[in-house]
C-alpha cells in the first residue's frame, strides 16, 4: 500500500524549533518531487516547500523562507522539514505529499497524501 | 505569493451541475497548464481530483471536471451527489516555480 506517515508534530514556544519527518513505503520514494503542505486551524491549505528526487531543486513559500528547510534521505524513504524560528502563524497541520508520476511522467498535482502532523507554536 | 482567489461556498442540490471558480493572475493560473483541483472531507486529508487543468487521476469520476480561460480556471461538478460535499481547492503552479492554492471553496449537497 502506497503511504506517507508524518511524524515530529508538537507544542513548542515561539522562537524554538522543531524537525517533522515524512516516511514513505509502498512506493519507489527517490524519483518523487515531494512537498509539505500545511493548514492553520480553521483556514485553507498554504504550500510550504517542495523538494525534487535528487535535492538539486528545492523551493519555499515567502512565509517560511529562511526558517524553514526541507531535505530527504532517499536512502531511507524519508522526507523532513526543520522549523526554525517558529511564529505562532506557522501553528497547523502539516502534511507531506507526493507529486502524481503516469508512465514515468511527472505532473504538478498531489496524489498521495500523509494524515498530517500538528504543530503548535504559542507564547 | 497572494492566493487564488475562490467563492467561499456554493450549494447545489442532488443531480444538479455546479462550477468552482479559481481567479490567479499571468504568474501563476494564467502561465501554464498546471491547475489542479482537490477535495477535503473534515479532518481527512485532500484528494487530487484534478490535475494539469483537465486530467484525472486514475479512480477520479468523470462527474468532475476542470477547464480554465485565461488567469481563470473551474471545476465543473456534474450529477451532484451527497458525497461530494466538502471544501474544494484549486492549485496553480508558479512562474517562481513555486505552488500556491486558493482559500477554498465550501460546497454544500442540499
Amino acid at each position: 500500500e502506497v503511504q506517507l506517515v508524518e511524524s515530529g508534530g508538537g507544542l513548542v514556544k515561539s522562537g524554538g524549533s522543531l524537525r517533522l519527518s515524512c516516511a514513505a513505503s509502498g512506493f519507489t520514494f527517490s524519483p518523487y518531487t515531494m512537498n509539505w503542505v500545511r493548514q492553520a486551524p480553521g483556514k485553507g491549505l498554504e504550500w510550504v516547500s517542495s523538494i525534487n528526487g535528487r535535492s538539486n531543486y528545492i523551493y519555499y513559500a515567502d512565509s517560511v523562507k529562511g526558517r524553514f528547510t526541507v531535505s530527504r534521505d532517499n536512502a531511507k524513504n524519508s522526507l523532513y522539514l526543520q522549523m526554525n524560528s517558529l511564529r505562532a502563524e506557522d501553528t497547523a497541520v502539516y502534511y507531506c505529499a507526493r507529486d502524481l508520476a503516469v508512465a514515468g511522467r511527472y505532473f504538478y498535482g498531489m496524489d498521495v497524501w500523509g494524515q498530517g502532523t500538528t504543530v503548535t507554536a504559542s507564547s | 505569493q497572494s492566493a487564488l482567489t475562490q467563492p467561499a461556498s456554493v450549494s447545489g442540490s442532488p443531480g444538479q451541475s455546479i462550477t468552482i471558480s479559481c481567479i490567479g493572475t499571468s504568474s501563476d493560473v494564467g502561465a501554464y497548464n498546471y491547475v489542479s483541483w482537490y477535495l477535503q472531507h473534515p479532518g481527512k486529508a485532500p484528494k487530487l481530483l484534478i490535475f494539469d487543468v483537465t486530467s484525472r487521476p486514475s479512480g477520479v469520476s468523470n462527474r468532475f471536471s476542470g477547464s480554465k480561460s485565461g488567469n481563470t480556471a473551474s471545476l465543473t461538478i456534474s450529477g451532484l451527489q451527497a458525497a461530494d460535499e466538502g471544501d474544494y481547492y484549486c492549485s496553480s503552479y508558479t512562474t517562481r516555480s513555486t505552488r500556491v492554492f486558493g482559500g477554498g471553496t465550501k460546497l454544500t449537497v442540499l
